[in-house]
């Protein structure tokens, strides 16, 4: 079956540091991937997406590459903020949504 | 448009009680999924609704049961609460068409004492 694979963190960054996330995936079809990310307190939302093979998702600063050849979909921020912090999920669906496990980004003034 | 909307957003209820947890779709979706998340287990798949149907389940003891109504609202219902089923129990919307994104409400915070 389909499933994700992130790094888990705890991830610890200063203001202004490069950020990156990765997330690899197994399916048997063409999955859609997603970034989605939470806040404390708070439900899922959607970051950034990508449909097909080399497409590029970008949203708030955050990138992510849609790679078949490597079957990743890694996220990168170049300068985070303080306000950056919060969970991050990697997911794909291909009908039925997998979720990755999340990995936790805090960022330090 | 309106988000996904769940109710409440607190409950504190005792062992052994049984609970039923609501959620509004964005209009038009018609497939609701239920999630438990936890900080030991992370997310974890419930069930997902689709046109009233259960369409997928997660792997839950059948204390753990949901429906969806003719306007695609969905509930959960628990029964027999036990300690471990203190979560953050989340409610997704997705349209009919597959490979698409999934919404998010802001959670109903359950607390089992």
């Amino acid at each position: 079956g389909n499933s994700v694979t992130q790094m888990e963190g705890p991830v610890t960054l200063s203001e202004e540091a490069f950020l990156t996330i990765n997330c690899t995936y197994t399916a048997t079809g063409y999955p859609s991937l997603f970034w989605y990310v939470q806040y404390p307190g708070e439900g899922l939302q959607l970051l950034l997406k990508a449909t097909k093979a080399d497409d590029k998702g970008s949203n708030k600063g955050f990138e992510a590459t849609y790679r078949k050849e490597t079957t990743s979909f890694h996220l990168e921020k170049g300068s985070v903020q303080v306000s950056d912090s919060a969970v991050y999920f990697c997911a794909l669906t291909d009908y039925k949504l997998s979720f990755g496990a999340g990995t936790t980004v805090t960022v330090r003034a | 448009k309106a988000g996904v909307t769940q109710t409440p957003r607190y409950l504190i209820k005792t062992r052994g009680q049984q609970v039923t947890l609501s959620c509004s779709p964005i209009s038009g979706h018609r497939s609701v999924s239920w999630y438990q998340q936890t900080p030991g287990q992370g997310l974890q798949f419930l069930f997902e609704y689709f046109s009233e149907t259960q369409r997928n389940k997660g792997n839950f003891p059948g204390r753990f049961s949901g429906r969806q109504f003719s306007n695609s609202r969905s509930e959960m219902n628990v029964s027999t609460l036990e300690l471990g089923d203190s979560a953050l129990y989340l409610c997704a919307s997705r349209d009919h068409r597959g490979n698409t994104e999934a919404f998010f409400g802001q959670g109903t915070r359950l607390t089992v004492v």
